[in-house]
């Protein structure tokens, strides 16, 4: 079946420090993969998407780049700040309306 | 557009009791997929919904069920409450366009 494996947290990093975090994942089709961000006490909110390989999905300073070859899909950005601070979610869908798989989530933790 | 909507925000119940979870999505969307968000199992699909149909199911007991209505508002509701259902549950919302958009959750505790 489809699985998403992200890496664990929590993630601590100073204001500005570049931020990664991985994700792969294993799929028996072609699936849309997403990052979705979760504040304290919120619901989920997409943080950006990419359909097809080598496709870039960027929104807010946060890039990821579907990577077909290596099944990666891992969230970058260059200059975190306080406010992004919050759980990150890696997920895949194989259709266009149903379930998604989501990792684990990877909490970060960003410090003035 | 008004986004996801779940009620009530926060719910405590007692083992035994049953519960009603409420979900409207986004104006248009006519699919609604539930999650159960806990910190040990993470995030894990609970089923789906679209024009009033079930379409996908995930692994949890008969206890859960769910229904969708003729305006896409969908119901959760799970009977015979256990300590271990104590969770967020989440809602999420598509228009078809593989992306679902998620309510802000209802944080269900059982007693």
């Amino acid at each position: 079946g489809n699985s998403v494996t992200q890496m664990e947290g929590p993630v601590t990093l100073s204001e500005e420090a570049f931020l990664t975090i991985n994700c792969t994942y294993t799929a028996t089709g072609y699936p849309s993969l997403f990052w979705y961000v979760q504040y304290p006490g919120e619901g989920l909110q997409l943080l950006l998407k990419a359909t097809k390989a080598d496709d870039k999905g960027s929104n807010k300073g946060f890039e990821a780049t579907y990577r077909k070859e290596t099944t990666s899909f891992h969230l970058e950005k260059g200059s975190v700040q306080v406010s992004d601070s919050a759980v990150y979610f890696c997920a895949l869908s194989e259709d266009s309306w149903g379930k998604f798989q989501f990792g684990a989530g990877t909490q970060v933790v960003v410090t003035p | 557009k008004a986004g996801v909507t779940q009620t009530p925000r926060y719910l405590i119940k007692t083992r035994g009791q049953q519960v009603t979870l409420s979900c409207s999505p986004i104006s248009g969307h006519r699919s609604v997929s539930w999650y159960q968000q806990t910190p040990g199992q993470g995030l894990q699909f609970l089923f789906e919904y679209f024009s009033e149909t079930q379409r996908n199911k995930g692994n949890f007991p008969g206890r859960f069920s769910g229904r969708q209505f003729s305006n896409s508002r969908s119901e959760m509701n799970v009977s015979t409450l256990e300590l271990g259902d104590s969770a967020l549950y989440l809602c999420a919302s598509s228009s078809g366009t593989d992306t679902q958009y998620f309510g802000p959750g209802t944080r269900l505790t059982v007693l």
